[in-house]
């Protein structure tokens, strides 16, 4: 039961445009929500992060949205740079189907910016 | 800064060979944590530690052993490995553990079982 959904795997923006990355969730006991982004042969690095009282948070040219209504969480990035090409990935936090309130991560997608 | 260091980046196992993976983090962080990622799958949770002296398990807990040797170090044991265990291994560490906190993460394992 994945309850953390990242439903494209894989997305492809050329440089400069928005890339919006998108999230769904099915447990209404997540309240923190984060994005890690991943190179190859690197471990994932936190990149920014929503609390589940806020519709939105910003951080230079990454975004996040939450709608909490849908169960749903997008990541903007403007303007897209190559730098950007990895894997993202959602991860929520919140008493998760386990008992414990650890993060809970979604598939990922691979972003790749096209110069 | 170091940061989360594991040790081995690779290896390779034979089914039913045991090994442990080390990991150790210079961020004097209270909790820890070991992860594994499988193509479709995402990050799931194998076992972690909130603080020195404790450890509790997580989604895929089965077929693994963990020590909390000191706040640094926090090992990931496999007594018997089978080839389902072929994965990337990653451990992560964190401040206090609590909700929302981000994690700071190794380079990770890669380890195949054969």
């Amino acid at each position: 039961d994945q309850q953390v959904k990242q439903n494209s795997p894989s997305l492809s923006v050329q440089e400069g445009r928005i890339s919006i990355l998108n999230c769904d969730y099915t447990n209404s006991m997540f309240d923190y929500f984060l994005w890690y982004k991943k190179y190859p042969a690197e471990g994932p690095t936190f990149l920014i992060s929503i609390s589940s009282i806020k519709d939105k948070n910003e951080d230079g040219r990454f975004t996040v949205f939450l709608n909490k209504s849908a169960k749903h969480l997008s990541l903007h990035i403007v303007p897209s740079q190559p730098g950007d090409s990895a894997v993202y990935f959602c991860a929520a936090s919140g008493i998760s189907n386990f008992g414990n309130e650890k993060l809970t991560f979604g598939t990922g997608t691979r972003l790749t910016i096209i110069p | 800064n170091a940061g989360v260091t594991q040790t081995p980046k690779f290896q390779v196992l034979k089914t039913g060979q045991s090994m442990t993976l080390q990991c150790a983090q210079d961020m004097n962080h209270n909790s820890m944590y070991w992860y594994r990622q499988d193509p479709g799958m995402g990050l799931r949770l194998i076992y972690y530690s909130a603080s020195e002296g404790t450890t509790d398990k997580g989604e895929v807990p089965n077929g693994y052993n963990v020590s909390r040797l000191n706040k640094r170090e926090f090992s990931l044991r496999l007594e018997s490995a089978a080839p389902s265990q072929t994965s990337v291994y990653f451990c992560a560490s964190s401040e206090t553990g609590s909700g929302g906190e981000k994690l700071f993460f190794g380079s990770g394992t890669q380890l195949s079982v054969l």
